[in-house]
């Protein structure tokens, strides 16, 4: 089946530092979408992306749609502390004449004041 | 602005008992979905319900059912229960099948 490979698993920065992650596929996308999920909630949408080469920003993060349409990367700039929690990358492909949600095992964060 | 909500939030379950989780959606969804998030792993999908009235098997279907009661709600059932179903269960839901989706804060279910 699909897989999405995450990467790095984890990360600990110094507060201030920009942080980047990935997610590659052995598959075509559609639509990537980047969650955070904090300790004991649902994971929350933080950008959702349509199109090859697309780059959208939401305040201190930007996500990039791969051009190949098999990878997005998320920035996150001056981390700040409560950007601690696990960011999954979500990339969406048509199956069986259905969309279904492919989901990464996630990049879990740690920021060090 | 309520979202997602999900109950309950914690159960535990001996091995063979039955559960109905509960899932509702304030938010005109047409889709909903129930998924499982387990160590390690990446959410995977239990099932789905593309719209009012329509379900279908995700990628980890075996040992539940599902119920569409109404646009608004989408219950996970557990005909009897098993260790390995051991996991925090999050229930979602999208304006459309191919829009993103917005989580509940999950259910944690521990089968002894």
């Amino acid at each position: 089946g699909q897989q999405l490979n995450q990467s790095p698993q984890s990360m600990f920065i110094q507060e201030g530092e920009d942080v980047s992650m990935n997610c590659t596929s052995s598959s075509i996308f559609n639509t990537w979408l980047w969650y955070k999920q904090d300790p004991g909630e649902g994971p929350v949408l933080l950008i959702a992306l349509y199109k090859a080469g697309e780059l959208t920003s939401n305040g201190r993060l930007t996500a990039q749609f791969g051009i190949t349409r098999k990878d997005s990367f998320l920035n996150i700039s001056a981390s700040i502390p409560s950007d601690v929690g696990i960011y999954f990358c979500a990339g969406q492909a048509r199956s069986s004449g259905t969309y279904k949600y492919i989901f990464g095992t996630g990049t879990r964060l740690k920021v060090l004041a | 602005n309520a979202g997602v909500t999900q109950t309950p939030k914690f159960q535990v379950l001996k091995t063979g008992q039955s559960m109905t989780l509960q899932c509702a959606q304030d938010m005109n969804h047409n889709s909903m979905y129930w998924y499982r998030q387990d160590p390690g792993m990446g959410l995977r999908l239990i099932y789905y319900s593309a719209s009012e009235g329509t379900t279908d098997k995700g990628e980890v279907p075996n040992g539940y059912n599902v119920s569409r009661l109404n646009k608004r709600e989408f219950s996970l059932r557990l005909e009897s229960a098993a260790p390995s179903q051991t996991s925090v269960y999050f229930c979602a839901s999208s304006e459309g099948a191919h829009q993103p989706q917005h989580f509940g804060d999950g259910t944690r279910l521990s089968i002894l």
